[in-house]
């Protein structure tokens, strides 16, 4: 079936470092990705939509230079965090439309990538 | 705007209970309906959507228009079945999806 890889599954940074973290589709192309925040206990929330070719459409209250969304082509979007600090800790969570027309609004997931900044 | 509504954010049952996870959604148009399901430490999946119309590992659920709710029901709960579930709405392909806060649900020996 169809499968998202995120990676790094955790990271820690210090404060006021970049983190990069990428989300690929293995076995299908995916020209919609989304980024999601995940607090413990709590539900995701979209942060944005990530478009093969163009800008990510940010959800309101998402600081899109905070949170810089690349989509460079139909497997690989990645999400980096600038100047990451302590509130930024969280479980970031990356999901690929599809595959093929069947699948066109189903969602496929990432295992997550869990975000520690010191 | 589109809202899923999720009243519980617990439900506890015995194994062999009936269990019913309710979902109550907000959408002006016609919405497609998902269940997704977060075993612990593994990823969200899909479990089912309601344009299947089918039954993924004993579990159903009806979309009803007039009550605007996706309940997810199986009739006889077993231990795996403890997880976090999800009730999720799209407006249509092409739309993004929103997710109700979500139901844990724990099923007791």
């Amino acid at each position: 079936g169809a499968v998202v890889s995120q990676h790094p599954s955790w990271v820690i940074c210090k404060s006021g470092t970049s983190v990069k973290i990428e989300c690929r589709s293995l076995d299908f192309q995916a020209t919609t990705m989304f980024w999601y925040r995940q607090f413990p206990k709590q539900s995701l929330m979209l942060m944005a939509t990530s478009n093969e070719g163009s800008k990510a459409t940010y959800e309101q209250g998402v600081e899109k230079d905070k949170f810089l969304i690349n989509h460079a082509s139909l497997t690989l979007s990645t999400l980096t965090v600038t100047s990451a600090h302590p509130e930024d800790s969280s479980f970031y969570i990356c999901s690929a439309r599809g595959p093929g027309v069947s699948g066109a609004n189903v969602l496929t997931f990432g295992a997550g990538s869990r975000l520690t900044v010191l | 705007a589109q809202r899923v509504t999720q009243p519980e954010k617990l439900l506890s049952v015995f194994k062999g209970a009936p269990v019913e996870l309710k979902c109550n959604y907000s959408y002006s148009g016609s919405p497609e309906l998902f269940w997704y399901v977060q075993y612990s430490r593994q990823r969200l999946q899909l479990l089912l959507r309601h344009i299947s119309r089918e039954s993924i590992k004993g579990f159903t659920a009806d979309l009803n228009k007039g009550e605007t709710s996706f309940h997810l029901k199986k009739p006889f709960a077993q231990e795996e079945d403890s997880a976090m579930y999800y009730c999720a709405l799209s407006g249509g392909a092409g739309n993004m999806l929103t997710f109700g806060g979500g139901t844990r649900l724990m099923v007791k020996p």
